[in-house]
């Protein structure tokens, strides 16, 4: 079965950091690229990174650059985001994402296959 | 960035009804566009990729079109499950862009 597990989120002060995990099974994690994505409550979706299938190219959402770093460690099947000096804007649920593609030659169509359940981080003094 | 506006933004609806939900693009994305329903506490679920390509597994009565700058969702005779919000979202550059949800209720 394809999972994904996030896991890391917590009650945190303004400024301060979250390391956040994705534990995936099921699929050849080495092969895909992989997002992280938060929903604020009671907001809509917003894309926050993305990774590349080996480390090499990364991408931010510009609210977040130089705050967070996503990485991945395709020996254990695992992806992070961590946060550093957090803001209360960052409070939301973050999830975790396969990318899966379609198409071939020059036009790749990707989409959010898979999807976690979800952890949550909360910024508050 | 590429904004992505849906219309409407809610929509009430009964079962059996066929409804179209639109998605506008700020500028031309050719078909790199994805839809996504959500139910409230669960993680988004892909419905529709390359704008009009159904993922395996969603039943027949989702549907999308379009390309360039003007999308649709429809669903052709609403089930009770389909009760949701939904969301379209871009993969034509970075940064990824998702519009800001249509929800759909039970009138």
């Amino acid at each position: 079965e394809v999972q994904l597990v996030e896991s890391g989120g917590g009650l945190v002060q303004p400024g301060g950091s979250l390391r956040l995990s994705c534990a995936v099974s099921g699929f050849t994690f080495s092969s895909y690229w992989m997002s992280w994505v938060r929903q604020a409550p009671g907001k809509g979706l917003e894309w926050v990174a993305n990774i590349k299938p080996d480390g090499s190219e990364k991408y931010y959402v510009d609210s977040v650059k130089g705050r967070f770093t996503i990485s991945r460690d395709n020996a254990k099947n695992s992806l992070y985001l961590q946060i550093n000096n957090l803001r209360a804007e960052d409070t939301a649920v973050y999830y975790c994402a396969s990318l899966d593609y379609y198409g071939s030659g020059s036009h790749y169509y990707y989409y959010m296959d898979v999807w976690g359940k979800g952890t949550t981080v909360t910024v508050s003094s | 960035d590429i904004q992505l506006t849906q219309s409407p933004s809610f929509l009430s609806a009964s079962v059996g009804d066929r409804v179209t939900i639109t998605c506008r693009a700020s500028q031309g994305i050719s078909s790199y566009l994805a839809w996504y329903q959500q139910k409230p506490g669960k993680a988004p679920k892909v419905l529709i990729y390359a704008a009009s390509t159904l993922q395996s597994g969603v039943p027949s009565r989702f549907s999308g079109s379009g390309s360039g700058t003007e999308f649709t969702l429809t669903i052709s005779s609403l089930q009770p499950e389909d009760f949701a919000t939904y969301y379209c979202q871009q993969f034509n550059r970075y940064p990824i862009t998702f519009g800001q949800g249509t929800r759909l209720e039970i009138k």
